[in-house]
């Protein structure tokens, strides 16, 4: 069984761009979370998505947003780019909503902002 | 919302020796407590959880405790080897139905010393 894929695994971005990462959770799984690992910042909680609806969103500013499909995947979208947006982003799926339960890592998209 | 403090950011042993990584959280509502490994360029994955009707839990080297009273979870590895040479992160999410998801700590990057 395949687990989390995220899509690209790296990209770099001129400061200002927009950037759209993709991920695909696990089958069966409808919860999808995003967090960001800057660099000695550990893992940041930005968004959770369940059954297509925005659940919680972090202490991030509205430029980060999201959606999920009806087939679950999930995209992160960044808007007007900042140098310290660089990082690498992560997404993770779960069988059961809202925790409680293991979730499951994909192998992140490492984002670079010049 | 859900804040989880852990500590040490770094701990060195020797091979052999134990290691213990600390965690305290903020919401008494908390009841699910995992950790997470991430090895250099890799994805975290869990490794042990806890719920907060155990008071402790072993898998082979690894154990983990919970104090609820005082709300602080340690991670204890014994007979340390180089492979568990990683950043580990502490989590605390409520259960099914949770609004937060997994809130993580900050992370502790332990070093195998042979």
């Amino acid at each position: 069984e395949a687990g989390v894929t995220q899509s690209p695994t790296h990209l770099i971005k001129t400061r200002g761009q927009q950037v759209t990462l993709r991920c695909s959770p696990i089958s069966g799984h409808t919860s999808v979370y995003w967090y960001q690992q800057a660099l000695g910042l550990g893992l940041q909680f930005l968004l959770w998505y369940d059954e297509g609806e925005e659940r919680n969103r972090g202490n991030f500013p509205p430029r980060f947003s999201g959606r999920q499909f009806p087939n679950y995947s999930s995209e992160l979208n960044v808007n007007a780019l900042e140098l310290e947006d660089s990082a690498l982003y992560l997404c993770a799926s779960s069988l059961v909503p809202g925790g409680g339960t293991e979730a499951f890592f994909g192998q992140g998209t490492r984002l670079t902002v010049v | 919302g859900e804040n989880v403090e852990q500590h040490p950011s770094t701990l060195s042993v020797q091979e052999g020796d134990s290691a213990v990584i600390k965690c305290t959280y903020s919401d008494s509502a908390s009841n699910y407590f995992p950790w997470y490994k991430q090895e250099l360029g890799k994805r975290p994955q869990l490794i042990i959880d806890i719920r907060s009707n155990v008071g402790e839990k072993k898998d082979q080297r690894i154990a983990v405790t919970l104090n609820k009273t005082a709300k602080h979870f340690s991670l204890h590895i014994t007979e340390t080897q180089p492979e568990d040479s990683a950043v580990y992160f502490c989590a605390a999410s409520k259960e099914v139905g949770g609004a937060d998801g997994l809130t993580f700590g900050k992370g502790t990057h332990l070093i195998i010393q042979p």
